[in-house]
C-alpha cells in the first residue's frame, strides 16, 4: 500500500540554524513527490516538487529537497531557518497517471526559537 | 499564478442545516479538483475527486449523499455538507490541478463549526 511517513511530529530549531525534515514513502514505482507548508488556519502552499530528472530540487523560500530512490526518501532542507518558517510541513506522494491523487504524511510542526 | 479561492473561510451553523463551500481556480482551468478534510493536528484526508462534467469519485468511507460535490465548470467545484451535524465540524480544503501531472494548488480552507 502507498504511504508516506514523516517520523518527526515536532521539531524546534534556532533561528539561523540549518533544518532537515524527513520524509519516507512506500510506493510501487517512482511517484511524484511534493512538500507543502501550512500556516495555522490556512491552506497549503507548494514549496517544491519532484517529477523526474535532477534529484536535487530547489523550491521557494530557500528550501530544497533531495530524492533518494535507494532510501525511498525525499527530505526537505534549508541552510538557515527564519522565524517566519515556523509552520506545519507536509510531504506528499502523488500517483503518476490520470488520478494524481495525493497521499499526505502526518506532518511535521516546526517551531523556531529566537 | 495558480490561485485557488475557497469560500467561505469560516462558517458556523445549526445542526441539521446544509452548508455549501465553493472552490474556484482564479487564473487557470481545472478539469480536476479535490476535496480534503483535516482534523485538528492531523494530516489531510482525501474525501473525493471532482471531475468537470462528471460524477465525483469518493474515497472509501465517505458518504456521497452526505457530501455532495458538483463540478459544473472548469473553474468551480462546490461541496455541500447536507444535514450537517456536530461531527461534521472540521477544516475542509479544496485543491485544483491544471492538468494531469501538474501539482495541486490549494485553497485557504473552510472552517466549519456545527452547533
Amino acid at each position: 500500500a502507498q504511504s508516506v511517513t514523516q517520523p518527526d511530529i515536532h521539531i524546534t530549531v534556532s533561528e539561523g540554524a540549518s533544518l532537515e525534515l524527513r520524509c519516507n514513502y512506500s510506493y510501487g514505482a517512482t511517484p511524484y513527490l511534493f512538500w507543502y507548508v501550512q500556516s495555522p488556519g490556512q491552506g497549503l502552499q507548494l514549496l517544491l516538487k519532484y517529477f523526474s530528472g535532477d534529484t536535487l530540487v530547489q523550491g521557494i523560500k530557500g528550501f530544497e529537497a533531495e530524492f533518494k530512490r535507494s532510501q525511498s526518501s525525499f527530505n526537505l532542507r534549508k541552510p538557515s531557518v527564519h522565524w517566519s518558517d515556523a509552520a506545519e510541513y507536509f510531504c506528499a506522494v502523488g500517483a503518476r497517471g490520470a488520478t494524481n491523487k495525493l497521499i499526505f504524511g502526518t506532518g511535521t510542526l516546526l517551531a523556531v526559537q529566537p | 499564478g495558480a490561485v485557488v479561492s475557497q469560500h467561505p473561510s469560516w462558517v458556523i451553523c445549526k445542526s441539521g442545516t446544509s452548508v455549501k463551500i465553493e472552490c474556484r481556480s482564479l487564473d487557470f482551468q481545472a478539469t480536476t479538483m479535490f476535496w480534503y478534510r483535516q482534523f485538528p493536528k492531523q494530516s489531510l484526508m482525501l474525501m473525493a475527486t471532482s471531475n468537470e462534467g462528471s460524477k465525483a469519485t469518493y474515497e472509501q468511507g465517505v458518504e456521497k449523499d452526505k457530501f455532495l460535490i458538483n463540478h459544473a465548470s472548469l473553474t468551480l467545484s462546490t461541496l455541500t455538507v447536507t444535514s450537517a451535524h456536530p461531527e461534521d465540524s472540521s477544516f475542509y480544503i479544496c485543491s485544483a490541478r491544471p492538468q494531469e501531472g501538474q501539482p495541486q494548488h490549494f485553497g485557504d480552507g473552510t472552517r466549519l463549526s456545527i452547533l
